[in-house]
């Protein structure tokens, strides 16, 4: 089993509509929690960090359950600028001598006109 | 905002060539990392490095080494290219949190 695990889509849905990705992951000792956003060829970009009590970042809303450890990123309003693919980044600390961050494969996203 | 640099884009080596790609952060981050990206494989950690002249090796390190002389830069060395690290090359650095990246650079070993 992969310990950060995304689908990787595509998800194709039309402007205006509402999205969500879902990522779990395997260690439950896993400190922090983000989404980044890549476009085609380019480097990650940091969207959003994910918080226990949820937090919200004008249309996007990521949510993080350690229960079930599974971070949820939901996209409302679609827009064209939106189209690109959502990365799950787990950090899990210190661990065997690194600084170990774990990336989901990503979720590519198209959101069609 | 952070500023993460990498001197180069897009690379074109010859097998055994020895190539060196440099990364340069503006932040006083301690760590800083390198890493690869491949279709279907996603971010693999080839070395991190969490203050100067310490370097820990990551998951994919053969063929590869590092060097940190300053906080601020961050050297990836592939000693002899070979056409298996065509690849997506990534820097990045953090202070504990949310790492943050360079643009990359695109190397193509012929």
């Amino acid at each position: 089993r992969k310990e950060v695990e995304q689908d990787p889509g595509p998800f194709n849905v039309p402007e205006g509509a509402t999205v969500a990705f879902n990522c779990t992951y395997s260690n439950s000792a896993s400190q922090s929690f983000f989404w980044y956003r890549q476009d085609c060829r380019k480097e990650p970009k940091l969207l959003m960090s994910v918080y226990s009590s949820g937090n919200e970042d004008g249309r996007f809303t990521a949510q993080l359950n350690r229960a079930s450890q599974y971070i949820s990123l939901l996209i409302r309003d679609s827009k064209l600028s939106d189209s690109a693919t959502y990365l799950c980044v787990v950090n899990q600390g210190w661990t065997s001598g690194t600084y170990k961050y774990i990336f989901g494969t990503g979720t590519r996203l198209k959101v069609l006109a | 905002d952070v500023k993460v640099t990498q001197s180069s884009r897009y690379l074109v080596k010859r097998t055994g060539e020895k190539v060196f790609l440099e990364c340069v952060q503006d932040m006083d981050h301690e760590n800083m990392f390198w890493y690869r990206q491949d279709p279907g494989l996603g971010l693999r950690l080839i070395y991190f490095s969490y203050d100067v002249k310490m370097k820990e090796k990551g998951d994919i390190p053969e063929g590869y080494s590092v060097s940190r002389e300053k906080k601020e830069r961050f050297s990836l060395i592939l000693e002899s290219a070979s056409t298996n690290q065509t690849s997506m090359y990534l820097c990045a650095s953090s202070l504990g949190s949310p790492l943050h990246f360079g643009n990359g650079t695109r190397l193509t070993v012929t």
